[in-house]
């Protein structure tokens, strides 16, 4: 089975500073690979999707991730984060040959962004 | 398209009442998923339906839970004989069906959060 290790529960950051939210899966097989965010009394909206492909993956809200094979990685980038990126962020995995049944999701990291 | 709906956003209940919930998806997709979130955890999957069908069951579903999609459509979470330890979010999401590749993003609803006093 796979599993989601986010190496950051909190990630304190100053507006319009770059920040990377940290992510690394286990799995025996191929997977697929999804950053969600989730805003206070709101369910989560998916951020991006590593499928196939190029392993630079762009998302909405100027995110982007990118996927590592060899270090079983798919950490979350953004250049210049404001202050409405404030969220808890989630790092989410299924196998390839699973059809998205069973997805895994990490234990999530707050980013706070400050003035 | 008004997205997967949950109702209700919020419930407290006593010990040993049972609860129910429900989640409308999105009108086009033909899966649909519930999941459990604690608070500090992310997303814990429960069970999965493919129309009617209910394919896949997690060991986090116990006999107190029950899911149903009677017609395919909207969905139900029932907990019979709750405990403290049920409050939680619960999540609902859908997605397309298997061999297209849109079913691989699910679109969560809002959330249902249990409290069980």
């Amino acid at each position: 089975a796979q599993s989601v290790t986010q190496l950051d529960s909190q990630v304190p950051v100053f507006e319009e500073a770059p920040v990377e939210l940290r992510c690394n899966y286990s799995s025996s097989v191929s997977v697929y690979l999804f950053w969600y965010v989730q805003y206070p009394n709101q369910g989560l909206q998916l951020l991006l999707k590593y499928l196939s492909g190029s392993t630079l993956v762009k998302g909405i809200n100027g995110f982007e991730a990118e996927f590592n094979k060899s270090q079983t990685s798919f950490h979350l980038r953004k250049p210049s984060v404001h202050i409405s990126d404030t969220a808890e962020y989630f790092c989410a995995v299924s196998d390839q040959g699973n059809n998205n049944n069973d997805m895994r999701f990490g234990a999530g990291t707050r980013l706070t962004v400050k003035p | 398209d008004t997205g997967v709906s949950q109702d209700p956003r919020h419930k407290i209940t006593k010990r040993g009442q049972n609860v129910t919930f429900r989640c409308d998806p999105i009108s086009e997709h033909n899966r649909l998923y519930w999941y459990r979130q604690t608070l500090g955890q992310g997303p814990e999957f429960l069970t999965y339906f493919q129309n009617e069908a209910q394919l896949e069951k997690s060991r986090l579903l116990s006999d107190r839970f029950s899911a149903e999609r009677p017609k395919g459509s909207f969905s139900t979470l029932e907990i019979q004989r709750t405990e403290q330890g049920d409050s939680a979010m619960y999540l609902c999401a859908s997605s397309h069906g298997p061999k297209t590749l849109p079913s691989y993003e699910q679109y969560f609803g809002p959330g249902t959060r249990l409290t069980v006093t």
